[in-house]
């Protein structure tokens, strides 16, 4: 079965600056993807990136962007100019692609709280 | 476009009372799953369904039971409320395999068993 782990209960950033929460993940598969989930005080769950695991490129979409290590199975994500609003719980989380029904298996999560 | 609603928000049970937790998705998502979130431990899979009438276990079924009559539609349902069924539970559906978007997310509803 698939893990995932964040080893970092919380993390603290001063606004403006870069952060990078950690991800590690085991599995035996070569064909997944990997994403990292929001969640605000507000409890909704919302998609910040993705990753293909066929995919070289590191995945970036605007301030966020990953560092995907295949063959270390690490999956950072790092935040850049860090906002306000950016303070939030993170869940790394993993998803098979050989008949696993599109289940995703999470890892604990990260609080990041910012600074300002 | 209302993605995927889930009712009630919040709620409050006796021990061994019963309720069912509404989800509906507008998507026409062939996937939907229920997930509890526990502090400190991430989201837990309790079932999934592929299609309508089809369902399946996930991580930590025990104590609840699902039933998908129509591609819409993923009711939770708790039989006997126990105080370790206090959590947030989501609902999420997704358009099916080997689609690279995640999950679409309900708003999650906060269940207390007192």
């Amino acid at each position: 079965a698939q893990t995932v782990t964040q080893s970092q209960p919380e993390m603290s950033v001063q606004e403006a600056e870069t952060v990078t929460l950690s991800c590690t993940y085991d599995t035996s598969e070569s064909d997944y993807y990997l994403f990292w989930y929001k969640q605000p005080p507000s409890r909704q769950m919302i998609l910040v990136i993705r990753q293909e695991a066929y995919k070289q490129q590191n995945a970036t979409e605007n301030r966020f962007s990953v560092n995907f290590q295949k063959a270390a199975k690490s999956f950072s994500l790092k935040i850049s100019d860090s906002q306000l609003g950016d303070a939030a719980m993170y869940f790394c989380a993993y998803r098979s692609e050989s008949g696993a029904n599109s289940k995703l298996t999470f890892g604990k999560g990260i609080t990041l709280s910012v600074r300002p | 476009n209302a993605g995927v609603t889930q009712t009630p928000k919040f709620r409050i049970l006796k021990i061994g009372q019963s309720m069912t937790l509404q989800c509906t998705q507008d998507m026409n998502h062939n996937y939907m799953y229920w997930y509890r979130q526990d502090p400190g431990m991430g989201l837990k899979l309790i079932y999934y369904s592929v299609g309508a009438g089809i369902t399946d276990k996930g991580e930590v079924p025990n104590g609840y039971n699902v039933s998908r009559s129509t591609t819409e539609d993923f009711p939770l349902r708790l039989e006997l409320a126990a105080p370790s069924q206090t959590s947030v539970y989501f609902c999420a559906s997704n358009l099916g395999d080997r689609v690279r978007n995640g999950y679409t997310f309900g708003s999650g509803t906060r269940l207390t068993v007192v």
